[in-house]
């Protein structure tokens, strides 16, 4: 899987916005782009994903540039059980997809 | 509700004392794997199976074996543990690998202790 880039660490307020970046610039034209998090002491759970388009679910929003260079996941009022490790993971369209890669992800602190 | 369980989740043992950890589905999910997470080396794959009677290895497969007889179960098997696989397990599924937009549903984990 293609090299994605996160900071180490945000901090936001609660009830407030949370914009959480990625970089992918090496994305192919065929890779996903996946959102997990996890919260302490639990497994990785599935946020959202996108291929070109931003999507929307009840969790969160994914912005994704129009290069697909880069992609920003939105919380849109971020609360304490918010807080978690958010992985960037790109994925790749094949039967050879065999495995999420996590980076080391962006530590979120929700400050109340 | 939909769930990947895992057991135990606690496990401690001594060198060389054969285990196993159980995983199963309720979602009728062909693909399954198992990961290990260490501090500071992130989440990495052990190994994972496409569906039933295939199974392949992941990125750190030694050490490890598994199985998949049925489709709903995964174990992991550990003939000979040693301390360096003290770590914490994932197991995985999700409905088909060859999907890239499929999502993976994790278990809750467990954590293993090799002393």
């Amino acid at each position: 899987d293609a090299k994605t880039t996160q900071p180490n660490s945000m901090e936001s307020n609660e009830e407030e916005p949370v914009h959480l970046p990625c970089n992918h610039s090496t994305i192919s034209g065929t890779d996903y782009i996946h959102w997990y998090r996890q919260l302490p002491s639990q497994g990785p759970e599935y946020v959202i994903h996108g291929l070109t388009s931003n999507v929307n679910n009840r969790m969160a929003s994914l912005a994704i540039a129009e290069d697909r260079k880069s992609s920003t996941l939105i919380l849109h009022r971020a609360t304490l059980r918010d807080a978690a490790v958010y992985y960037c993971i790109l994925r790749v369209l094949s039967g050879s997809a065999r495995q999420l890669t996590f980076g080391s992800g962006t530590q979120l602190t929700v400050l109340p | 509700e939909a769930q990947v369980t895992q057991n135990p989740r606690y496990l401690i043992t001594v060198t060389g004392k054969k285990l196993t950890v159980t995983c199963s589905q309720n979602m009728n999910h062909e693909y399954m794997s198992w990961y290990r997470q260490d501090p500071g080396l992130g989440l990495r794959q052990i190994y994972y199976s496409m569906n039933v009677e295939v199974t392949d290895k992941g990125d750190v497969p030694e050490g490890y074996k598994v199985s998949r007889k049925e489709k709903r179960n995964f174990p992991l098997i550990l003939e000979s543990p040693s301390p360096n696989q003290t770590s914490l397990y994932f197991c995985a599924s999700s409905l088909s690998q060859g999907l890239a937009g499929a999502e993976q549903y994790f278990g809750p984990g467990t954590r293993l202790t090799v002393t």
